[in-house]
């Protein structure tokens, strides 16, 4: 298996525009997370999903902020209007159980200038 | 509130010298404790789960503990390949079966040749 797989690998945007990360989990894998990892914070939960559906988004800073699962191979995190404030590292995971050890994707870095 | 508090935040350590690396945590209810590596410009990359205090688990120069405040990672006679940040985090034991994630800042480890 090629591992989760996120993309892009890096987006430098302007105030204001969207932006859109992707991610594909690994197969067969029914947890699927979203992390933003800053140095000052490090690594955050942002939301999850269990079989597709979002379980939790408590983590999410505000409305700006939304995420999607169509389908078992495909998630996207939405950041609309964006903000320099959201500049991080964005970190899609996925476990195959709950409570279970979790496999990272290789991260976007967002910058919003 | 789950707090994790990783110390130091930085460690430099001769080839060969070992050394312990300190978690500390305040949650409710224990699930699971769990240690990660991550190199630069990647994603965390699972090493050791642990449950209960008392447990030990090991891998090559790396032995992770826990206790019921907080969890050492052992490192013994060191090589510069081990040189990365390691992350600890805490799952807590929530009603309802909710998931949820609390990772430490971490701890930046370079091994010099």
């Amino acid at each position: 298996d090629a591992g989760v797989i996120q993309s892009p690998r890096h987006e430098v945007t302007e105030m204001g525009q969207e932006v859109t990360l992707r991610c594909k989990p690994i197969s067969g894998h029914d947890y699927l997370f979203w992390y933003r990892q800053t140095m000052m914070r490090g690594l955050e939960l942002l939301i999850y999903f269990n079989n597709n559906v979002p379980i939790d988004d408590s983590g999410m800073p505000e409305d700006r902020f939304s995420a999607k699962m169509p389908n078992a191979s495909f998630s996207t995190l939405k950041i609309q209007p964006s903000e320099p404030r959201d500049s991080a590292v964005y970190f899609c995971a996925s476990s195959p159980v709950a409570w279970n050890e979790q496999f990272f994707g290789p991260g976007t870095r967002l910058t919003v200038l | 509130e789950d707090q994790v508090t990783q110390s130091p935040e930085a460690l430099r350590l001769q080839e060969g010298e070992s050394s312990s690396l300190n978690c500390s945590y305040t949650v409710s209810g224990l699930r699971g404790l769990f240690w990660y590596r991550q190199d630069p410009g990647k994603g965390p990359e699972f090493l050791f789960t642990l449950y209960s205090a008392g447990e030990e688990k090991e891998k090559e120069r790396l032995k992770a503990t826990l206790t019921k405040k907080e969890s050492f990672l052992h490192i013994t006679a060191p090589k510069p390949e081990d040189s990365a940040t390691y992350l600890c985090a805490v799952h807590p034991v929530l009603p309802g079966g909710y998931q949820k994630v609390t990772f430490g800042i971490g701890t930046k480890l370079q091994v010099i040749p």
